[in-house]
This record gives structure tokens, C-alpha cells and sequence, in this order.
């Protein structure tokens, strides 16, 4: 079956300390990769997304993440943190072919103190 | 980006009764809905996906006579709870996506489920 892994369960940084969230998937066909972020008590949000060409996508609010194919990973990046993205952050990822499902990741809450 | 609204955001109900959610495309047409349960700490576990007009389609494990997915217009999918129990309570997140973007996602606020 499908999954996809997140390292890390809670990640305390510093503002303008850098972020690097691990995501890893199990499926070997293409995919089409996908981070969102849940702000408190706010929807769930598109961050950014992968279907092709560039390896190396940018998101909104400063957000990056690359595309690694033969490690099975797309880690989300973000070189200086501010306090304003304290959140929870998802990994999901779609089997091209597999129905359209989101297959998402246990999620990564990000504190990021004064 | 386009608007999921999901009403309510949070209810409480007694055990053995049903409770309805209701998950809305409010700018665009989404022929295809899609329930998610989560549970705390936990990943968005994915219940069923709902097509406009016909039968939804329920992951393994899920009771679909338990959790009744109606989509009956491109705008509407609702859910049901039928005969809650106190297990049932959980945080449920419906998706939907448009019709000019198909593998983007957008999220409604999520419904806290209580059952007492």
C-alpha cells in the first residue's frame, strides 16, 4: 500500500532559524507531490506542488521543496522562519492513476518561538 | 483559491442518533468531494470519495452504511453519521477539487464530531 512518511512529529525552531521537514512516499510509479499547512483553527492550505519538470518548486510564503526521485522524497524548506508559521504542515502525495486519492502524511507541527 | 465551506464546525450528539455534514463548493463545480477522518495526532485518513450523481466509493474498512455520503448536486456532498457512537467521534475534513485544476485540492474548516 501507498504511504507516505514524516519524520518529524513536532519541530521547535527559533524565528529566521531554517526549516527542513522530511517527506518520503513508498510508491514507485509517478506521482504528483503535494505540501499543505493547517494554520490554528484555519483550513488546510496549498503550500505547493509537484507534477513535473523542476525538481525544485517554490510555494507561497517563501516555501520550497525538492523533488527527489531516487530517494522517494520531497522535503519541504524554508532558508529563515518566522514566528507566523507556526502550523502544521502535510505531506501528500497522489498516485497518478490511483483514483485522484490524497494520500497524506502524519503531519509535522512547527513552533517557531520569539 | 477556490472555497470549501463545511457546516457545522463543531456538534455534539447523543448516542444512537444521526448527525448530517454538510461540505460545500461555494465559487466553483466539483464533481468530485472527498470525506477525511482524523484522528488526534494522526494523519488525514481518507473515508470515501463522493462523485456528483452516483454511488460514493468507500476506502477498505469504512462502514458505508454507517457513513452515508450523498452528493447530489456539484456544489453539495453531505455526510451522515447514522446510529453515532462515542467512537465515532473524531475531526472530519471534507476536500474538493475543480473541474480546471483536477489534482488540487481545496479543504473545508473540518467538523468536530462529539458523541456522548
Amino acid at each position: 500500500a501507498q504511504s507516505v512518511s514524516q519524520h518529524n512529529h513536532h519541530v521547535i525552531l527559533s524565528e529566521a532559524a531554517s526549516l527542513e521537514l522530511g517527506c518520503n512516499y513508498s510508491y514507485g510509479g509517478t506521482v504528483n507531490l503535494f505540501w499543505y499547512v493547517q494554520y490554528p483553527g484555519q483550513h488546510l492550505q496549498l503550500l505547493l506542488k509537484y507534477f513535473s519538470g523542476d525538481p525544485l518548486v517554490k510555494g507561497i510564503k517563501g516555501f520550497e521543496a525538492e523533488f527527489i526521485k531516487s530517494k522517494f522524497s520531497f522535503n519541504l524548506r524554508k532558508p529563515s522562519v518566522q514566528w507566523s508559521d507556526t502550523a502544521e504542515y502535510f505531506c501528500a502525495v497522489i498516485r497518478t492513476g490511483g483514483g485522484n486519492k490524497l494520500t497524506f502524511g502524519t503531519g509535522t507541527q512547527l513552533k517557531v518561538e520569539l | 483559491g477556490a472555497v470549501v465551506s463545511q457546516h457545522p464546525s463543531w456538534v455534539i450528539c447523543k448516542s444512537g442518533t444521526s448527525v448530517k455534514i454538510e461540505c460545500r463548493s461555494l465559487d466553483f463545480q466539483a464533481t468530485t468531494m472527498f470525506w477525511y477522518r482524523q484522528f488526534p495526532k494522526q494523519s488525514l485518513m481518507l473515508m470515501a470519495t463522493s462523485n456528483e450523481g452516483s454511488k460514493a466509493t468507500y476506502e477498505q474498512g469504512v462502514e458505508k452504511d454507517k457513513f452515508l455520503i450523498n452528493h447530489a448536486s456539484l456544489t453539495l456532498s453531505t455526510l451522515t453519521v447514522t446510529s453515532a457512537h462515542p467512537e465515532d467521534s473524531s475531526f472530519y475534513i471534507c476536500s474538493a477539487r475543480t473541474n480546471r485544476d483536477r489534482d488540487e485540492a481545496f479543504f473545508g474548516q473540518g467538523t468536530r464530531l462529539t458523541v456522548v
